[in-house]
């Protein structure tokens, strides 16, 4: 069974950079996953930030962005503010209409 | 502005059945595949199901499969999930995303605002 891999949590300092990546428990993330980010806090919907490994999504900040790193999808924002410290998720979609969520990073900005 | 609005949660006891429904608004609804997402109380997220935009297909995790059953209705602009032989595994926040891309399952854009279901006797 493939399992989305993420880091249970990171912290930043106020202005820094920080890169968080979602991997595979067996193989290597390609593009061909279509791999996307999500940002959500506690109590909130999520909030979609980068689709298609590197396309901000509408009104997402350019302090986010998105790439392939190795064998890994990544997310880094530069710059980080405090509002930024919450669950970030990864999805990958696995074809056939399948999608996987990592089991999320908790983003601390201290 | 794209809206989408959960509804049907509630408090149900194990094997007992549940409809969500889920209204959409601000954009051409019948041209975009929907998921379901859920999560558990404290847990991450979790891909449950998407049905395409015509709703010929439909794909299903391994987890809800065989119990849930997701469907649309074009004409009213709702998607549905109706969940059989529910579980206490199965409480969690409902939530219907919309795909980003005409015709394709990957990446979601929006998300309703969710729906708690409880599974408990």
């Amino acid at each position: 069974q493939t399992v989305v891999t993420q880091e249970p949590s990171f912290s930043v300092s106020p202005g820094g950079t920080v890169t968080l990546t979602c991997g595979l428990s067996s193989g290597s993330v390609s593009t061909s996953y279509y791999p996307s980010w999500y940002q959500q806090t506690p109590g909130q919907a999520p909030r979609t930030l980068i689709y298609s490994t590197n396309t901000r999504s509408s009104g997402v900040p350019d302090r986010f962005s998105g790439s392939i790193l190795g064998n890994k999808a990544a997310l880094t924002i530069t710059g980080a503010h405090a509002d930024d410290e919450s669950d970030y998720y990864c999805v990958l979609y696995m074809g056939s209409g399948i999608s996987m969520f990592g089991g999320g990073t908790k983003l601390t900005v201290l | 502005e794209v809206l989408l609005l959960e509804s049907g949660g509630g408090l149900v006891q194990p094997g007992e059945s549940l409809r969500l429904s889920c209204a959409a608004s601000g954009f051409t609804f019948s041209s975009y595949a929907m998921n379901w997402v859920r999560q558990a109380p404290g847990k991450g997220l979790e891909w449950v199901s998407v049905i395409s935009d015509s709703g010929v297909s439909t794909y299903y995790a391994d987890s809800v499969k065989g119990r849930f059953t997701i469907s649309r209705d074009n004409s009213k602009n709702t998607l549905y999930l109706q969940m059989n032989s529910l579980r206490a595994e199965d409480t969690a926040v409902y939530y219907c995303a919309k795909t980003k891309y005409s015709s394709t399952f990957y990446a979601f854009d929006c998300w309703g605002q969710g729906t708690l279901v409880t599974v408990s006797s």
